[in-house]
């Protein structure tokens, strides 16, 4: 199956802060990828899909980029509710995986 | 939106099996837009999938935690179930219930989530 590796684990920021949180697939994927957010005692919720495709009500503050085997989730002036964990996700061949996460924490 | 919630019990022994079912409101499950996943997440293991089933009952699932395990839907309810046999302390974790749809790219995102259910595997 195709692993995901999410850099960092963990990241201390401010709110007002740009962040950049990267995922790399163990084999290309194309576009197909998926970032989500989690917040304590939640389940998570989907924010960016085809790797740069926003969904429906996520702040424009949240962009996504990449193809192939290298992606990034960039967070553009952080608000205090976007303290969270997130993971990146991929479907390929009927098979799917989520990368171990990147908590991000208020510094 | 599609709201889901799952239910079942939220304690199983090892050895025996782990039954749960989610309830799927606000649409229809016999959309073709949609398969229904369960993914589990526990503290060592962090986000697993464990498969999707769609509307005539076909499944893929993951071949990693295959063993044991039977998706099946119950449109007529609007309902779809996860089963796994022989359970042990390692499959203790928070069990959710999503939808998933299908993008541009090929990707089966999930859109829709439960709130999730704790199920501890413990004599």
């Amino acid at each position: 199956a195709i692993q995901l590796t999410q850099s960092p684990s963990s990241l201390s920021a401010s709110v007002g802060d740009r962040v950049t949180i990267t995922c790399r697939a163990s084999q290309g994927i194309g576009g197909a990828l998926a970032w989500y957010q989690q917040k304590p005692g939640k389940p998570p919720q989907l924010l960016i899909y085809d790797a740069s495709t926003l969904e429906n009500g996520v702040p424009s503050r949240f962009s996504g980029s990449g193809s192939g085997t290298d992606f990034t989730l960039s967070i553009s002036g952080l608000h205090p509710e976007d303290f969270a964990t997130y993971y990146c996700q991929q479907f390929s061949d009927y098979q799917c995986t989520f990368g171990q996460g990147t908590k991000l924490e208020i510094k | 939106q599609l709201q889901l919630q799952e239910s079942g019990p939220g304690l199983v022994k090892p050895s025996e099996t782990l039954s749960l079912t989610c309830t799927v409101s606000g649409g229809s499950m016999t959309s073709s837009n949609y398969h229904w996943a369960w993914i589990r997440q526990s503290p060592g293991k962090g986000l697993e999938w464990f498969g999707n089933i769609y509307h005539s009952g076909g499944a893929y699932y993951n071949p990693s935690l295959k063993s044991g395990v039977t998706m099946s839907v119950d449109t007529s309810k609007n309902q779809f179930s996860l089963k796994r046999t022989s359970v042990t302390a390692a499959d203790t974790g928070v069990y959710y219930c999503a939808s998933a749809f299908l993008t541009e790219t090929g990707l089966w995102g999930f859109d829709s989530w439960g709130q999730g259910a704790l199920v501890i595997v413990s004599s």
